[in-house]
């Protein structure tokens, strides 16, 4: 069964210094993944998703995250943060037909002027 | 093009009312989905469709129905609602192959009382 694991329920960084964001899944198989953000009483946007192509992926944004097969991560990092970085983000998993999605808890990240 | 349209945004209910919650599409794609988010929880498949005329449940469908009316809308019914059922409702859609996003409506915020 697949499932998705976000180490962190909540991240506090302060503006300019870097963020890392954690994801671990667990798939018997080669999964697609997805990072996206959901901003306050807003939907959710796609930040980036890995395919089984590069394993460095870059997003929108300045996020880029590094599929790590070896360690089952998916982390989600960005050099700088800025202020309008502070929202929920969603580590997403495939299922095995690519049908279903499933979502971590979710990490709150908090920007610190 | 207005991408996913959900309505209403708000709805407040009493206990054994019901309800239908819209969706549709105009992106022409395949698979459309019904989610409910819930603090600390992430977002949690009620039902899905993975194409016209096809329907199957998620994870957490007890309690409600849906009806995938066309290739463009996907409407869920909660028949005698409950207060369990309090929470963000998100429908989403996607092409039909694994490496393709979602992409979400802007939800509807649903309290039962």
């Amino acid at each position: 069964a697949q499932s998705v694991t976000q180490l962190d329920s909540h991240v506090s960084v302060s503006e300019g210094t870097p963020v890392l964001l954690r994801c671990n899944y667990s798939s018997s198989y080669s999964p697609s993944l997805f990072w996206y953000v959901q901003h306050p009483n807003k939907g959710l946007q796609l930040l980036l998703k890995y395919t089984s192509a590069a394993t460095l992926v870059k997003g929108i944004n300045g996020f880029e995250a590094e599929f790590k097969k070896s360690e089952t991560s998916f982390h989600l990092t960005k050099p700088s943060a800025h202020m309008s970085d502070a929202a929920e983000y969603f580590c997403v998993v495939t299922s095995n037909t690519g049908n279903q999605f499933y979502f971590g808890t979710g990490t709150s990240l908090t920007v610190i002027p | 093009n207005a991408g996913v349209t959900q309505t209403p945004k708000f709805q407040v209910l009493k206990t054994g009312q019901s309800m239908t919650l819209q969706c549709a599409q105009d992106m022409n794609h395949n698979s459309m989905y019904w989610y409910r988010q819930d603090p600390g929880m992430g977002l949690r498949l009620i039902y899905y469709s993975a194409s016209e005329g096809t329907t199957d449940k998620g994870e957490v469908p007890n309690g409600y129905n849906v009806s995938r009316l066309n290739k463009r809308e996907f409407s869920l019914r909660l028949e005698s609602a409950a207060p369990s059922q309090t929470s963000v409702y998100f429908c989403a859609s996607r092409m039909v192959y694994s490496t393709y996003e979602q992409y979400f409506g802007p939800g509807t915020r649903l309290t039962v009382t």
